[in-house]
């Protein structure tokens, strides 16, 4: 989930699998992450989020897993709908620098029916 | 409940004029965040107001920005002097504290000609 500008990276799935997005950030600080869904003219929205005291997470359909010691964070989503199809953001919230959150650059994600 | 709700949706105006760019935060919420958000691009923190402590401005990117949140609750950010590099989506979140969960508005989309 690095940032590439305008060409972000995308992620292209058959309706029905499953979508592994990754994302690395950069402060070992941060004791907060969260992803975020974007659909295209809306804000983000919130899907899930983990405390470092955790390394997994599991909600509806989604699960957010975390390794604190290479610095990743992932996002699963089960049984992939033509729905979830949006540009995904993992965000870290680094407390020792206020509690503005630092957002990745973004993984488009595509679910072909 | 209602959300983030932000105003206007869309803003087209002139280099060199001023814009004023407002957020009414979910109810209850103590904390309000101001992003900017490139096209194309991940979010990029601006300003967050905390209760009635004095903001943290350290994401403002010059001093044609500036935020004023009253009554703890609706926020107001300015743009003077408006450039074309101001182009971006302006969003908006608040949560219930300091480190809780941020919600995100819909955004304006500002347009400097």
């Amino acid at each position: 989930g690095e940032s590439v500008g305008l060409h972000l990276p995308t992620l292209s799935v058959q309706e029905g699998d499953n979508s592994i997005i990754n994302c690395a950030y950069s402060n070992s600080a941060s004791d907060y992450f969260i992803w975020y869904k974007q659909e295209s003219g809306k804000g983000p929205q919130f899907i899930i989020d983990i405390r470092s005291n955790m390394d997994k997470r599991q909600g509806q359909r989604v699960t957010v897993l975390l390794n604190k010691t290479v610095k990743h964070l992932s996002l699963q989503i089960a049984a992939t709908q033509p729905g979830d199809s949006a540009v995904y953001f993992c965000a870290e919230n680094p407390h020792n620098a206020g509690n503005m959150l630092t957002f990745g650059g973004g993984t488009r994600l595509m679910v072909k029916p | 409940g209602a959300g983030v709700s932000q105003s206007p949706s869309n803003k087209v105006t002139e280099k060199g004029k001023d814009v004023e760019l407002r957020c009414d935060p979910i109810s209850g919420h103590t904390a309000l965040y101001w992003y900017r958000q490139s096209l194309g691009q991940g979010l990029e923190f601006l300003i967050y107001f905390q209760g009635n402590s004095a903001p943290d401005k350290s994401g403002l990117p010059s001093d044609r920005f500036s935020a004023e949140r009253t009554g703890g609750s609706v926020s107001t950010l300015t743009i003077q002097r408006t450039q074309q590099e101001d182009s971006a989506v302006y969003l908006c979140a608040s949560s219930l504290g300091p480190t809780e969960t941020q919600y995100f508005g819909p955004g304006t989309r500002l347009l400097v000609l």
